[in-house]
C-alpha cells in the first residue's frame, strides 16, 4: 500500500527561485527520508528526520514533519539547475520497512 | 568506502526466460533490501534481509522471484520466468543495522523483457 504520496507530481522553477515539496504518510512512523534521483541515476539520500523531529536544516535543504498531519514539506532555497531530479519520500515504519512515494519531478531552468 | 555493487548493469531477455541479478552491499551493513521500479515511478520493496534471515518479502510475487542471501553478505535475485511486466530498474540497497543510518543504494539493473 501507498505510504509516502508526494505533492506536486511535478514542478518548473527558474534558477535561484524556492522549491517546495510535500509528502503525506498513512500510518506511524519512526522516520521520514527524502532522497534525490537524477534521470538515469541512482538515489541519493538527502535528509531523515525523525519521528519526535519538526525540522531538520542541511545545507540548503529544510524539511518538516508533522505527525499530526501525518505530513512533511522539503524545501529547496536558492535552487540551481543541478537540482534538476526527482524527489521521493520514504516512509521508515516499525521492522524498519521503508516505503517510497511516487516522487515529485522537479525541473529548475537556467 | 566502496559503496553497493549491482551487477549486471543492463540486461535485454525474451520472455519466459529466467534472469538473475546479484549484489554486494556495504562491507559490515546488515540489512539489505530488493527493490524494483518501474519507469516514472517510485522504488517498490521487494525484499528486505537482516543478515540472512527474511525480515520482509510480502511484495515478492514469489510464484516467479527468488531472492537469497548466503551467509549474511552477497544477495541474489532471480526472476524465472520473466513476463514483459518485469521490466524495471532492479535497485539493491544496505544499511547498518544501527537504524538511525540511512539505506545506501547501488546503481541498479536495468532489465528489459522483450
Amino acid at each position: 500500500s501507498q505510504q509516502g504520496e508526494e505533492d506536486p507530481q511535478a514542478l518548473s522553477i527558474q534558477e535561484g527561485e524556492n522549491a517546495t515539496m510535500n509528502c503525506s504518510y498513512k500510518t506511524s512512523i519512526n522516520n521520514l527520508q527524502w532522497y534525490r534521483q537524477n534521470s538515469g541515476r541512482g538515489l541519493v539520500h538527502l535528509i531523515l528526520i525523525r519521528s519526535n523531529e519538526r525540522e531538520k536544516h542541511s545545507g540548503r535543504l529544510r524539511v518538516t514533519l508533522d505527525t499530526s498531519k501525518k505530513s512533511s514539506s522539503l524545501l529547496i532555497t536558492a535552487s540551481r539547475a543541478a537540482d534538476t531530479a526527482s524527489y521521493f519520500c520514504v516512509a521508515e515504519t516499525s521492522g524498519s520497512r521503508l516505503t517510497f512515494g511516487e516522487g515529485t519531478q522537479l525541473t529548475v531552468n537556467p | 568506502e566502496a559503496g553497493v555493487a549491482q551487477s549486471p548493469r543492463y540486461k535485454i531477455i525474451e520472455k519466459r526466460q529466467s534472469v538473475a541479478f546479484w549484489c554486494n552491499p556495504i562491507s559490515g551493513h546488515a540489512t539489505l533490501y530488493w527493490y524494483q521500479q518501474i519507469l516514472g515511478q517510485g522504488p517498490k520493496l521487494l525484499i528486505q534481509f537482516q543478515n540472512n534471515g527474511v525480515v520482509d518479502d510480502s511484495q515478492l510475487p514469489k510464484d516467479r522471484f527468488s531472492a537469497e542471501r548466503l551467509k549474511g553478505v552477497d544477495s541474489t535475485l532471480k526472476i524465472q520466468p520473466a513476463k514483459l511486466e518485469d521490466s524495471a530498474v532492479y535497485l539493491c540497497a544496505s544499511r547498518p543495522l544501527v537504524l538511525t543510518d540511512t539505506q545506501y543504494f547501488g546503481p541498479g539493473t536495468r532489465l528489459t523483457v522483450l
